[in-house]
């Protein structure tokens, strides 16, 4: 089945260490996007991938990082300079960022600093 | 930029009754797309409906359907005869129609369907 997958489903993250979260899709989608979600809030957008090698910053893109070496994958990687890294993230894509299909999401990793 | 506010954070509902989500918004284009999502407690986001800006014509998928008035730039959800599993958070969306496929998120409203 058709799909995206996200790795692991919780993360623990110790003061000042870097960790990468996994996203993986078999859908074919061009158009790939990393969500952080708070309690109480909805989704916010961090970076977003229209194609391989090429990414862009959303709204809250300081303290993260990603790459798009291939077109299935987009990892988001939370730097030590993301002085609040603790919440739910969620990787999601579409069809060639076509809006009229919405988006396919993963089951999200849940990040907690210790 | 676009705002999305969803001004019930929570709402209850009897199983096999109606209940309605209310989503306004806030944006100066003409071309956009509105969607609600679906988490269910699993956290896992589903697509539930979309809308688009153009059609007049409300959006139906089987028990939900949507109020979409253009004008007032307001856009509920409608679902009929509640089920169990329709326990969810419920998050209003926005995309504008060429922006690289970028959302806008409601904060969302927790729906608790009640036996």
């Amino acid at each position: 089945d058709g799909g995206i997958t996200q790795s692991p489903k919780y993360l623990f993250r110790k003061e000042g260490q870097n960790v990468t979260l996994s996203c993986e899709q078999n859908l074919n989608h061009d158009a790939m996007y990393w969500y952080r979600q708070d309690p109480g809030q909805g989704l916010r957008l961090i970076y977003y991938s229209q194609i391989v090698n090429d990414f862009q910053k959303g709204d809250i893109a300081e303290g993260y990082s990603v790459s798009r070496e291939k077109k299935e994958s987009f990892p988001l990687t939370v730097t030590s300079a993301q002085k609040n890294p603790t919440a739910f993230y969620l990787c999601a894509s579409s069809i060639d960022g076509n809006p009229l299909y919405g988006y396919t999401f993963g089951s999200g990793t849940r990040l907690t600093v210790v | 930029a676009q705002t999305v506010t969803q001004s019930q954070p929570e709402m209850s509902v009897q199983e096999a009754e109606t209940v309605t989500l209310s989503c306004t918004y806030d944006t100066s284009e003409n071309n956009y797309y509105l969607f609600w999502y679906k988490q269910p407690p699993s956290r896992q986001m589903i697509l539930v409906i979309r809308q688009e800006a153009y059609k007049q014509q409300n959006a139906t998928e089987n028990r939900f359907s949507v109020n979409f008035q253009k004008a007032a730039k307001s856009f509920s959800l409608k679902i009929s005869d509640s089920q169990l599993g329709d326990t969810a958070m419920y998050f209003c969306a926005f995309m504008r129609d060429t922006n690289a496929g970028k959302s806008t998120f409601g904060d969302g409203t927790t729906l608790t369907v009640k036996p």
